[in-house]
């Protein structure tokens, strides 16, 4: 079964300060796809990337950058020159190519991290 | 504008007097779902439909109903709510079932049952 860890409940940094948010995955599949969203105060879910197992690159975005290693079955997420407006709920979600039913689309969210960003 | 859209957005209800929450889409979307979020568990899906008249159960369906009859809705029915519903619910679609397919997600129904 497929499952991910965010081990981080919450972190609390002062603003301009880099921050990494950590995600571990579990799946027995070869094909899968890893997700980030972000949930702000006001509640919405924001997408913020997919990333394919095939595709191993690290992407950047701005100050967003992920870092996804195999090695490691881990998809961590930095956040470069923090900024107050980051402050919100972070999830990691892993989605396997195949599933056999129950959570058809096989997406399985992490437990969150919360993100403080003091001004 | 694509969108999911959910209603109502806030609601307080007392144990046992059925309620239901709308969900619309307007993408031509097969393939909806409902999650539930709470603290500490992160989210987890009650129903999915993978297309008209298709429906089934996800991790957590206890206490909920659902329906497709129509391909932009998929309203969730809570026949008789009890207090560990309470939640923040959300809505979501995606044009097919799948992975490599992007996730549309409302914009949450708080209910709290009292």
């Amino acid at each position: 079964a497929q499952k991910v860890t965010q081990a981080q409940t919450e972190i609390s940094v002062v603003e301009k300060e880099d921050v990494t948010l950590d995600c571990v995955y579990e799946t027995r599949d070869t094909t899968y796809y890893l997700f980030w969203y972000k949930q702000p105060p006001s509640g919405e879910l924001v997408f913020l990337i997919r990333r394919n197992s095939f595709d191993e690159q690290n992407e950047i975005s701005g100050r967003y950058s992920w870092n996804f290693q195999k090695s490691t079955s881990s998809f961590n997420f930095t956040i470069t020159a923090s900024q107050v407006v980051d402050s919100a709920v972070y999830f990691c979600a892993l989605s396997e190519a195949r599933w056999t039913g129950g959570g058809a689309d096989g997406l399985t969210f992490g437990k969150g991290t919360h993100l403080i960003i003091q001004p | 504008e694509a969108q999911v859209t959910q209603n109502p957005r806030y609601l307080i209800t007392v144990t046992g007097k059925k309620l239901t929450v709308t969900c619309s889409q307007n993408m031509n979307h097969e393939y909806m779902s409902w999650y539930r979020q709470d603290p500490g568990l992160g989210l987890r899906q009650i129903y999915y439909s993978m297309n008209v008249e298709v429906t089934d159960k996800g991790d957590v369906p206890e206490g909920y109903k659902v329906s497709r009859k129509e391909k932009r809705n998929f309203p969730l029915i809570l026949e008789s709510p009890s207090p560990n519903q309470t939640s923040l619910y959300f809505c979501a679609s995606s044009l097919h079932q799948g992975a490599t397919n992007e996730q549309y997600f409302g914009p949450g129904t708080r209910l709290t049952v009292t």
